[in-house]
């Protein structure tokens, strides 16, 4: 839809499985950021990577993991996580970091047994 | 932490009605900006208001902006049950870090 996908659509795990999730984006931005959505809450940034470096780290538990191989992908691995972790996981891109418009992907619907 | 709140939380109209929503915040902003997410999906972009812009419309949308009041509505005309949505603001803070913060949202239901 917007040239951000994201990989799977729907992750069930339990609290003792490694998985990562994986976003895409087809729009040639320089910068990428990782969104947690839960129930009734207000979307949280969680990790920005701008080129490839992380620039912002917004008080993520260790559980969750980021990695930006290069400006095109963007990867969130998880490990031992909680029930609480259960959230819709987006991604989004912008041209460069600052007062730009971020595109959107569809989402990681997780939830965590 | 929070910036942005909608106001009303949910939203109920009829088809070819138009639908008012509102936000406010707290600190000097950059830009504001409205998305719209239908459900369990990713967000969509709809307009961005710099704050030197008191209105800036988009086909069926128009959004104000009032600097003063710390406050922007978004306004959608002739509603249709595509709108069926939830509908965000977020701003980017004047002077600080250049990050979106969103507020959590109006649920708008357009019954067709």
């Amino acid at each position: 839809e917007t040239g951000v996908t994201q990989t799977p659509r729907h992750l069930v795990m339990g609290m003792t499985n490694k998985k990562s999730l994986k976003c895409e984006q087809h729009l040639g931005h320089n910068a990428m950021y990782w969104y947690k959505q839960s129930a009734k809450k207000p979307l949280e940034l969680m990790f920005v990577y701008s080129l490839e470096e992380r620039v912002e780290n917004n008080s993520v538990p260790s559980r969750f993991s980021p990695e930006c191989p290069n400006s095109s992908h963007l990867f969130l691995h998880l490990h031992t996580l909680q029930p609480e972790d259960s959230a819709l996981y987006l991604c989004a891109s912008s041209q460069d970091l600052g007062v730009t418009t971020q595109y959107f992907g569809p989402g990681t619907r997780l939830t965590v047994l | 932490s929070q910036q942005g709140e909608e106001d009303p939380q949910a939203l109920s109209i009829q088809e070819g009605e138009n639908a008012t929503m509102n936000c406010s915040y707290k600190t000097s902003i950059n830009n504001l900006q409205w998305y719209r997410q239908n459900s369990g999906r990713g967000l969509v972009h709809l307009i961005l208001i710099r704050s030197n812009e008191r209105e800036k419309h988009s086909g069926r949308l128009r959004v104000t902006l009032d600097t003063s009041k710390k406050s922007s509505s978004l306004l959608i005309t002739a509603s249709r049950a595509a709108d069926t949505a939830s509908y965000f603001c977020a701003t980017v803070t004047q002077g600080g870090s250049e990050k979106l913060v969103f507020g959590k949202g109006t649920k708008l239901t357009v019954n067709p």
